[in-house]
Parts: structure tokens; sequence; C-alpha cells
């Protein structure tokens, strides 16, 4: 596609539930990267795939995250057992492969937990 | 331990006015600096990315300046202009597998 895709935009769900975050990154990316941004904080790394392989998971912040991604394209962010704290701006980035490619973001995933 | 602080943590400044934000990190093996842009509600937007060997980089009205010996970066913004106001956030890769740190942002007010 011409951009990161992230769906749904906006997600409001009901503590203890589970959500399935979505992100379709840039054609021909092989990196992608989720990320979460609280409410007036600065972005925290959560997990980074390079293909369907994730060498970075050390930013997951409990076993209720999980995060896959298939075909070396969309990927999804698992939450089981959504607590309040949980809510976020969840952003999804994608490059090309290598250090010093350029990451484009999508518009990321406002979840709310009530 | 891996850090990147950003400074100011908010500035406002006058529309036509001039800016520098300041980003000091002590990410280590250095690989490379970025500088984004956050509109809000919006994703972060890629202004520039420097490597160890590039000390300034331009982007329209947006430079940036890199001096890796004392870590410290800069961001500089010319005749600032309503749209300007955002988020902008200082990001430290580091060699060696990936380890990505962000700063927390320094928030810009752009008033008329």
């Amino acid at each position: 596609g011409a951009g990161v895709s992230q769906s749904p935009s906006n997600k409001v769900t009901e503590k203890g539930k589970d959500v399935e975050l979505r992100c379709d990154p840039i054609s021909g990316h092989t990196a992608l990267y989720w990320y979460r941004q609280s409410l007036g904080q600065g972005l925290e790394f959560l997990i980074y795939f390079q293909g369907n392989s994730a060498p970075d998971k050390s930013g997951l912040p409990s076993d209720r995250f999980s995060a896959e991604r298939t075909g070396g394209s969309v990927s999804t962010l698992t939450i089981q057992r959504t607590q309040q704290e949980d809510s976020a701006v969840y952003l999804c980035a994608s490059s090309l492969a290598g250090a010093n490619t350029e990451a484009f973001f999508g518009q990321g995933t406002r979840l709310t937990v009530v | 331990k891996n850090q990147v602080e950003q400074s100011p943590q908010s500035l406002i400044i006058l529309e036509g006015k001039n800016c520098t934000l300041q980003c000091n990190y002590t990410v280590s093996p250095f690989s490379n600096l970025r500088w984004y842009k956050q509109d809000t509600g919006r994703g972060p937007v890629s202004l520039t990315i420097m490597t160890f060997s590039e000390n300034t980089k331009s982007n329209g009205r947006y430079t940036a300046t890199l001096d890796a010996d004392t870590k410290q970066s800069s961001l500089h913004i010319t005749a600032s202009q309503l749209s300007d106001s955002a988020s902008y956030i200082c990001v430290v890769s580091a060699t060696g597998g990936f380890k990505t740190i962000f700063g927390a942002g320094t928030r810009l007010f752009v008033k008329a």
C-alpha cells in the first residue's frame, strides 16, 4: 500500500477482554515495529520483526502482550485480559532492512480500556 | 544505560522566529540519530537521519546537527510557521542488534 495502515483506528474495550490490533506495512518493507504511546508520554518500543521473526521482544510489558507476523507482511498485536493501564495509542512502523533506513509510521490505534 | 534526553520539554515561540531543540544521548555503540515530527493524533514523520560521519543535515527549514564526540544533537527550525506546532522526537539507534531509544520529545507551540 501507499503507507502503513493500522486498524482499528479506535478501540474501546472492557477490562479483562482480549484485543487484536492490526498493522499492514508498506509493501516490500521487511522490518516492522510496534510502539506504544501513553497520553502525554514518549514512544515506548514493544517489539521488532525482521521478516516473520522477532529478534527483539524486550519491550513487551508483560506476558499478556504477544505479536505475530505472517507472510512477511501483516502483523497483529494481541493484548489478553486488558487492563486500564494498557490504554494508549499503539503505533506500527515499517522500513526496509538495514539500520539506517527510514521508518514510516501508521496513524496508530487508540485503545481505551474501561 | 542507554538513554535519550531532550530539552526543553516544551517551548512556545512566535510565528516567524527561530528555535533550537536539544537532544543528548548515551546510546552506545552509536548507529544513527533521527528527528521525527509528530502532529497531535498522528504518527511520527521522519525529518532527518544522521550517521556517525554526518555533522549536519537539512530538510527545508529544519536543520539537524550531530556531535558524536559529545553525544549531542540539535534541531534548528528557521522562520517558524503555525504548522510547526508539534512534538519533535529524537531517536537514537545502536549497532549490533536492534536497539532504538526514543526521547520523550519536545512539545513546540508556534503562536501567531
